[in-house]
C-alpha cells in the first residue's frame, strides 16, 4: 500500500495550489480518503475526507470555502484544491487512507510554504 | 468540538521501563472511535491503536490501549529505543475530527 502527494511548494498570500495524491497496492474505490496537516513544529490537523464514491465529503471548519477535495477513482488519486492561501496554511500536507475511525496508511507529505 | 488533552507533555523514561500515555476527552468518546498514532522525526505519522484497544497488523505487543468514555490510556510495557517518539491520539466520533496535542516520549 503506498500514498505519494505531490504539488506541494511555495505560493504568495491569496494564492492557489492543487496537491495530488496517487494511491496504489489497494481497492482505491474501496476506501475513504483524508488530507491532514502538520505546520511545522505543530500537531496533527485533519483537513478533509471524501467518501469511496466522492459523494460525502466533510472539512474542517476552518477551511469551508477555501480548499476543495476531489477523487478520480479510475486514476486512483485524491486531490485537494486550495485557493485564498494564507500564512497559516503553511504545512506539510499528508494523503492518508480513512474518513475517521482510523487513518492508515500515510503518505510522506509534502509541504506547502505559503509566504511573500 | 472534542477536545482531546494529552498528558504528559513531555515523558523521560529509560529503555525498559513501562510508559503510560493519557488522552481525555471533554465529552465521552465511544471506543469504537479512539486511535493513537506514533510518530518519529522527519516521518509520517503511523497507526498504533484503533478502537481503543486494537492493535494493528505488525505493532508489538508491547504497546496496548485501554479506556473509555473521557479517559484512554496507551501503555508501552517495556520500552525498546525504537519507542522514544510523539504519540497523538484521535477521535472521531464528533465532528470535526481532532487530534491531542501529541506527548513527546523521551529518553532519560
Amino acid at each position: 500500500v503506498q500514498l505519494v502527494e505531490s504539488g506541494g511548494g511555495l505560493v504568495k498570500p491569496g494564492g492557489s495550489l492543487r496537491l495530488s495524491c496517487a494511491a496504489s497496492g489497494f481497492t482505491f474505490s474501496d476506501h475513504y480518503m483524508s488530507w491532514i496537516r502538520q505546520a511545522p513544529g505543530k500537531g496533527l490537523e485533519w483537513v478533509s475526507y471524501i467518501s469511496s464514491s466522492g459523494t460525502t465529503i466533510y472539512y474542517a471548519d476552518s477551511l469551508k470555502g477555501r480548499f476543495t477535495i476531489s477523487r478520480d477513482n479510475a486514476k486512483n488519486s485524491v486531490y485537494l484544491q486550495m485557493n485564498s492561501l494564507r500564512a497559516e496554511d503553511t504545512a506539510v500536507y499528508y494523503c492518508v487512507r480513512g474518513g475517521g475511525p482510523m487513518f492508515d496508511p500515510w503518505g510522506r507529505g509534502t509541504l506547502v510554504t505559503v509566504s511573500s | 468540538e472534542i477536545v482531546l488533552t494529552q498528558s504528559p507533555d513531555t515523558l523521560s523514561l529509560s529503555p525498559g521501563e513501562r510508559a503510560t500515555l493519557s488522552c481525555r476527552a471533554s465529552q465521552s468518546v465511544s471506543s469504537s472511535y479512539l486511535a493513537w498514532y506514533q510518530q518519529k522525526p522527519g516521518q509520517a505519522p503511523r497507526l498504533l491503536i484503533y478502537g481503543a484497544s486494537s492493535r494493528t497488523t505488525g505493532i508489538p505487543d508491547r504497546f496496548s490501549g485501554s479506556g473509555s468514555g473521557t479517559d484512554f490510556t496507551l501503555t508501552i510495557s517495556r520500552l525498546e529505543p525504537e519507542d522514544f517518539a510523539v504519540y497523538y491520539c484521535q477521535q472521531y466520533d464528533g465532528s470535526p475530527i481532532t487530534f491531542g496535542q501529541g506527548t513527546r516520549l523521551e529518553i532519560k
